[in-house]
Parts: C-alpha cells; sequence; structure tokens
C-alpha cells in the first residue's frame, strides 16, 4: 500500500516561530510537491521538488522554504509564522512525467494553527 | 490566471440524484484530466481520470465526459450516496516528459442528503 506520511495531524505554533513539516514517502517517486488548502480558493501549490535538492517555486512561495535532503522526505519550512499561515497543508509525491500512471498520492494533512 | 475552472463551487443533491460538475481548461497542451476526492480529515485521491483520445469515461457510477473542442469536461455521479459527500476537485496536466505538477480546480463540496 503506497505511502506520504506527514509528521503531524495538527499543530498549533507561535506568531514568529520557525516551523518544520515533514513529509516522507514510500514510493520511490520523483517529484514532491507542498501544497496549502483554504476554503474558497482550493490546493494552492507553494513549492514543489523534481529531485533531491532541487525545488521549484509554486504560486505562493513567499514565508515559506523547502528541503529536500533526501528522495523520499520533503520538509516545509515556514521561517517566521504568521497568522495568514494557519491553514490545512498538504504534501503529495508524483511519479515523472511521460508515464502512463502519473497519479499523485497525498498525505492525510497537517492543520496548523499560528496564535 | 487560474488555468482550470470549476464549478459549481458547492451542490446538494438528495439521494440518487446526479450531481454534474464541470471544469474548463485554457492550456490545449494539456492531455491529461484527473478527479479527486476528498473526505473530511483526509487528502486528495484519485478517483477517475480521462486523457483526451476518449470522449467519455465511466468507472462504476462516476462518469467523465470530455469537450476537446471546448475544452471542458464534467463529472457525473450516477444514483448518488450520503457516502459520496465529500470535496472533488479536477485537474489537469501537460503528460509529457517535462512534467511534474498538476493544475487543480477551486473544488466542488458535494452534500449528498438522504
Amino acid at each position: 500500500d503506497v505511502k506520504v506520511t506527514q509528521s503531524s495531524r495538527y499543530l498549533v505554533k507561535r506568531t514568529g516561530e520557525k516551523v518544520f513539516l515533514e513529509c516522507v514517502q514510500d514510493m520511490d517517486h520523483e517529484n514532491m510537491f507542498w501544497y496549502r488548502q483554504d476554503p474558497g480558493l482550493g490546493l494552492r501549490l507553494i513549492y514543489f521538488s523534481y529531485d533531491v535538492k532541487m525545488k521549484e517555486k509554486g504560486d505562493i512561495p513567499e514565508g515559506y522554504s523547502v528541503s529536500r535532503e533526501k528522495k523520499e522526505r520533503f520538509s516545509l519550512i515556514l521561517e517566521s509564522a504568521s497568522t495568514n499561515q494557519t491553514s490545512m497543508y498538504l504534501c503529495a509525491s508524483r511519479p515523472p512525467g511521460g508515464l502512463i500512471n502519473t497519479e499523485a498520492f497525498f498525505g492525510q494533512g497537517t492543520r496548523l494553527t499560528v496564535v | 490566471q487560474q488555468q482550470v475552472k470549476q464549478s459549481p463551487q458547492s451542490l446538494i443533491v438528495q439521494k440518487g440524484g446526479i450531481p454534474i460538475i464541470n471544469c474548463a481548461y485554457e492550456n490545449t497542451a494539456f492531455d491529461y484530466f484527473p478527479w479527486y476526492q476528498q473526505f473530511p480529515g483526509k487528502g486528495p485521491a484519485l478517483l477517475i481520470a480521462i486523457r483526451p483520445d476518449v470522449s467519455e469515461k465511466k468507472e462504476g457510477r462516476f462518469t467523465i465526459s470530455f469537450n476537446k473542442s471546448a475544452k471542458q469536461f464534467s463529472l457525473h455521479i450516477m444514483d448518488s450516496q450520503p457516502g459520496d459527500s465529500a470535496t472533488y476537485f479536477c485537474a489537469a496536466d501537460n503528460s509529457g516528459a517535462g512534467s511534474y505538477q498538476l493544475t487543480f480546480g477551486k473544488g466542488t463540496k458535494l452534500s449528498v442528503i438522504p
């Protein structure tokens, strides 16, 4: 059973804290993604990575950074958490393009509250 | 710029009804159109997907209709059940070798009432 695992289901952090969200996949996928999900706004891409140590900005990268030191692990970092970063964060992984099956697999999400 | 427009934002149907969710895209290079289903407290999961060489694909009670000339595709749920209550996302991609990310619609929250 394929899996994308996010380290926390719920997190509460204080304004200004540095926050780490961890994601691990066991499918040997090259591509990994971080999205945030807010009501009425759908899934917005923050960052993605197509290989170890490679990263690309998505649609809303401001206030975030990422790290991918190993193929299976992709971390999202909030450098200085703010209340407007309160959201549901979803990690996903996906095989490379050019294949027949390019399904994206999502983790269960981390609901982050910044107070 | 939103490349995949999804409507409606929310939908309420009675059990047994046929909810229809519509999506329109702009990028003619897109050639892979999946739908994802998300239950509360869970991540989205692939429900059904279509490629533009066919106009319809059916899996169980779920059907995708695809209109390449209009650049539109839709999800139909036959004989809807309360257990189908979820948020549905359409998406699109150019599935070539350089592809990385899916472009998602904003989602439709479906409620099926008994």
